[in-house]
């Protein structure tokens, strides 16, 4: 079955300093890509939707500049938090699709960021 | 833009008991509808995908149904065990998704 790889599982960073979440479609291509966010004990919320080989599309209220995504292949998108700050910690987590199929997506397991 | 509405926000029963779980959404132009469980600090696992075509799924304890023209879907889990106690997403799919509110479970041995 499709599988989504996401690293790391959890960070710890220093406020300023800049994080990178990697998602990697394993045995598919993914031609689109979501990144979620979530506060604790609420519920996920769509950042961005990436697509292979162009500019992502944010969602309202998600900084551009802050959260930078890259995906320069069919498996791998990026997800890079610059100067975090402790707001910024929250549960992030990846989705992809595969391109030639609408049935259902495949989700990594989550990365755990806390900044302090 | 899809709004996905879940109801209960948070549910307590006993083990046992068999119980349903709501979703509401907006946008009925979907593809399909996905229900996933959610453990605290983990990762989604995907329980039931519906097509927009179909009315309902099984698997094992876990029944899920679709109702596209009144936008909703219920998830009705029988006799509830204490392993199933985590947070249930729904998520209606159409060029995207959206996730619901979710309703977190908790089944009391």
């Amino acid at each position: 079955g499709a599988v989504v790889s996401q690293h790391p599982s959890w960070v710890i960073c220093k406020s300023g300093t800049s994080v990178k979440i990697e998602c990697r479609s394993l045995d598919f291509q993914a031609t689109t890509m979501f990144w979620y966010r979530q506060f604790p004990k609420q519920s996920l919320m769509l950042m961005a939707t990436s697509n292979e080989g162009s500019k992502a599309t944010y969602e309202q209220g998600v900084e551009k500049d802050k959260f930078l995504i890259n995906h320069a292949s069919l498996t791998l998108s990026t997800l890079t938090v610059t100067s975090a700050h402790p707001e910024d910690s929250s549960f992030y987590i990846c989705s992809a699709r595969d391109g030639e199929s609408r049935y259902g997506y495949t989700f990594g397991s989550g990365t755990r960021l806390t900044v302090v | 833009k899809q709004e996905v509405t879940q109801i209960p926000a948070a549910l307590s029963v006993p083990e046992g008991e068999n119980l349903v779980l709501n979703c509401s959404f907006t946008d009925s132009a979907i593809y399909n509808l996905q229900w996933f469980r959610q453990d605290p600090g983990k990762g989604l696992t995907s329980l039931l995908l519906i097509q927009s075509s179909q009315r309902e799924q099984t698997s094992g304890r876990l029944n899920a149904s679709l109702d596209k023209s009144s936008g909703r879907s219920t998830l009705y889990i029988a006799a509830s065990q204490p392993g199933d106690s985590a947070t249930y997403l729904c998520a209606p799919t159409g060029n995207q998704f959206y996730f619901g509110t979710g309703t977190s479970l908790t089944v009391i041995p």
